[in-house]
């Protein structure tokens, strides 16, 4: 098993709707997680972190951690097109300061 | 400039030459990595580094050279490019401790094309 995967996508939604990215990993992954968001030739940027089990809101955007079930999401409400663009989940490998990338899932936001 | 700056933006080269990509950060981030990012591989990581004189390798670091004599700077070396090299390298920087652990900082990339 990858240490970090994600749905390869490409996913579709309607302008308004919820998109929903998930990724899950491996034993070897561990403690924190992130999601980083790349526009097209440009370079990832942080949306969002999380440790604990649980959800976490930061505006129209929402984390959820199952660590029972080593799987992490990302859900983004009322979408928009401005939010098209491939969103990675990383988490760190345990141990290190390393963060390993799944391959990211490329969200379209259609008008 | 505050941040996270790469050199060469874009860089077209020849198999064999010796290509070096530097890095350079203004926040004395203790940790520097090195990734490429590949269609169909996401980014994977080359080589890291947890302090001036401390590197260490990640998943993809044959034929490349590290080094960081000085904190601020993490310079890839390619010795002798090959075209399975052509990629895009991302450099970033993290604190490493604290609340700012993990989170890394990207810089705008180096699109390097080995002919």
């Amino acid at each position: 098993q990858k240490e970090v995967e994600q749905n390869s996508g490409p996913l579709s939604v309607p302008e308004g709707a919820i998109a929903s990215l998930n990724c899950t990993y491996s034993d070897r992954v561990s403690q924190s997680f992130f999601w980083y968001r790349q526009y097209s030739g440009k370079s990832p940027e942080l949306i969002m972190s999380i440790y604990s089990n649980g959800d976490k809101e930061d505006g129209r955007f929402t984390a959820q951690l199952n660590k029972a079930s080593q799987y992490v999401s990302l859900l983004i409400r009322d979408s928009q097109p401005s939010d098209s663009a491939t969103y990675l989940c990383a988490g760190r490998q345990g141990g290190s300061e390393k963060l390993v990338f799944g391959k990211g899932t490329k969200l379209t936001v259609n008008p | 400039d505050a941040g996270i700056t790469q050199s060469p933006r874009y860089k077209i080269t020849e198999t064999g030459r010796q290509v070096t990509l530097m890095c350079h950060q203004t926040w004395s981030h203790s940790y520097m990595f090195w990734y490429r990012q590949d269609l169909g591989h996401g980014l994977r990581l080359i080589y890291y580094s947890a302090a001036a004189d401390i590197t260490d390798k990640g998943e993809v670091p044959d034929g490349y050279v590290v080094s960081r004599s000085k904190t601020e700077n993490f310079p890839l070396t390619l010795e002798s490019a090959t075209r399975s090299q052509t990629s895009v390298y991302f450099c970033a920087s993290s604190e490493g401790t604290g609340t700012g652990a993990n989170v890394l900082t990207f810089g705008a990339g180096s699109r390097l094309t080995v002919l």
